[in-house]
């Protein structure tokens, strides 16, 4: 099946990195986006990944590896305004995206 | 960033009415999406549109759902009739093109049915 897994909840430090981790099935993969939303609002795109190895966006970066079927979005030198949740979506054939159940990045002082 | 509209934002029915979902996409995008998230839960797939036909449905998107965009207008989602389960926030999206394209997301109709 088209199934698309992350960790429901993560902490961390403001000031530190965090490491959102995704794992996929692989059968119809083409390509994957992360997204961050806020409660109550739209998901806003931050990056989409279809090649192996690693895609550095600055504050974001982004890895893949097709083989494995997984990814995880990096965020690096947080801010308390990092604090949202962080969806891995997998784009499967006519454009569909399958979202995993987002993680929720709470950051500390 | 590219926009996509919602109209209402929030919309309120009786179980068994019909409600119409509108959504505005960004203007030179071709393919269109409708996607269902119930609160705390993940967002599911509802279907994808193109070209005036529906490509890809998933099993969410029940026989008393249609989708359509006549003569470039809004892109609407229609229930008929609605039930329960259907409470949600549905999010619109739209994208230029295909797999390597992102999907820019609106800022979704939360509907309660009653």
């Amino acid at each position: 099946g088209q199934g698309v897994e992350q960790p429901a909840k993560l902490m961390s430090v403001e000031g530190t990195f965090a490491r959102v981790n995704c794992t996929y099935s692989t059968s119809g993969f083409n390509g994957l986006s992360w997204y961050q939303q806020r409660e109550g609002q739209a998901p806003v795109f931050l990056s989409y990944v279809v090649l192996d190895g690693l895609k550095d966006s600055g504050h974001f970066s982004t890895f893949l590896s097709r083989s494995n079927g997984y990814s995880y979005l990096l965020l690096t030198e947080l801010q308390i305004k990092d604090s949202a949740s962080y969806l891995c979506a997998v784009n499967y054939n006519q454009g569909k995206l399958i979202f995993g159940q987002g993680t929720k990045l709470s950051i500390k002082p | 960033g590219p926009k996509v509209l919602q109209i209402p934002s929030h919309q309120i029915i009786d179980m068994g009415q019909m409600v119409t979902l509108n959504c505005d996409p960004v203007s030179n995008h071709l393919y269109f999406y409708w996607y269902k998230q119930i609160l705390g839960q993940q967002m599911e797939f509802l279907v994808n549109f193109y070209n005036g036909k529906v490509m890809e449905k998933s099993k969410l998107f029940k026989d008393q759902f249609s989708v359509e965009r006549p003569d470039g207008s809004y892109f609407t989602l229609k229930i008929q009739p609605t039930a329960l389960e259907d409470s949600a926030v549905y999010f619109c999206a739209s994208s230029p093109g295909l797999g390597v394209y992102e999907q820019y997301f609106g800022p979704g109709t939360r509907l309660t049915v009653l």
